[in-house]
């Protein structure tokens, strides 16, 4: 069974630039999450989808940070525009629907912002 | 709010040496569970083992065990026979509710270390 798939792996841009990540969650999972990563630091949800439906963005910084998921799969974040701390290692999760716990991530993207 | 604590930075144990990692917790929900996940250099997050709130034995996973003490809010992680592999991250979380999205909260992690 194939993993949770992230692109890019790495990322380096300048202050106020646009950057985009994708995830391709494993098949048939229906939750998907995005975790923020900062060094040193546990990971923080930013957003979770259940098919194409938001579930919780509350910590999802609305002025910069967008994210989509159509038809229920693939899942794209993106930043608009970029600050200094938002270096960070975004990472994607997904989950079978139903299942009381296991969430299986992906490898990250690791995002410097200059 | 619920919050996980992780108060050891860093461990260092001895290579088939057993090794205890902290982990409280706090929250005013009867149904959670907790979870410790492995993160190696590369990055990825590995799930290692998870205990529910209702759970009466604790979890074990191979050389993983967690020590589930309800009325103290703690889940340590147990190694036992630790190897040159485990030297990674480990963060403990919790999973709020299902009703309340059942996201995860993470710990700020330990980093283990383990000698030859």
């Amino acid at each position: 069974e194939a993993g949770v798939a992230q692109s890019p792996r790495y990322k380096i841009i300048e202050k106020r630039q646009s950057v985009a990540f994708w995830c391709n969650p494993i098949s048939g999972h229906a939750t998907l999450y995005w975790y923020q990563q900062i060094l040193g630091q546990g990971p923080k949800l930013l957003i979770q989808f259940q098919n194409n439906g938001v579930v919780d963005d509350s910590q999802l910084p609305k002025d910069r940070f967008s994210a989509e998921r159509l038809k229920g799969v693939d899942s794209t974040l993106k930043i608009q525009p970029a600050k200094l701390e938002d270096s960070a290692v975004y990472l994607c999760a997904s989950s079978f629907q139903g299942r009381s716990y296991e969430q299986y991530f992906g490898p990250g993207t690791r995002l410097t912002v200059t | 709010a619920q919050k996980i604590t992780q108060t050891q930075p860093g461990m260092f144990v001895q290579e088939k040496e057993a090794v205890t990692l902290d982990c409280t917790y706090d929250t005013s929900d009867q149904s959670y569970g907790l979870f410790w996940y492995k993160q190696p250099s590369s990055g990825e997050m590995i799930f290692l083992i998870y205990q529910g709130s209702y759970d009466e034995q604790n979890a074990t996973e191979g050389r993983y065990s967690l020590n589930f003490q309800k009325a103290r809010k703690s889940a340590n992680l147990v190694i036992s026979a630790s190897q040159l592999g485990d030297s990674a991250m480990y963060f403990c979380a919790m999973r709020e509710p299902w009703n309340q999205g059942g996201k995860l909260i993470f710990g700020q992690g330990t980093e283990l270390s383990v000698k030859p």
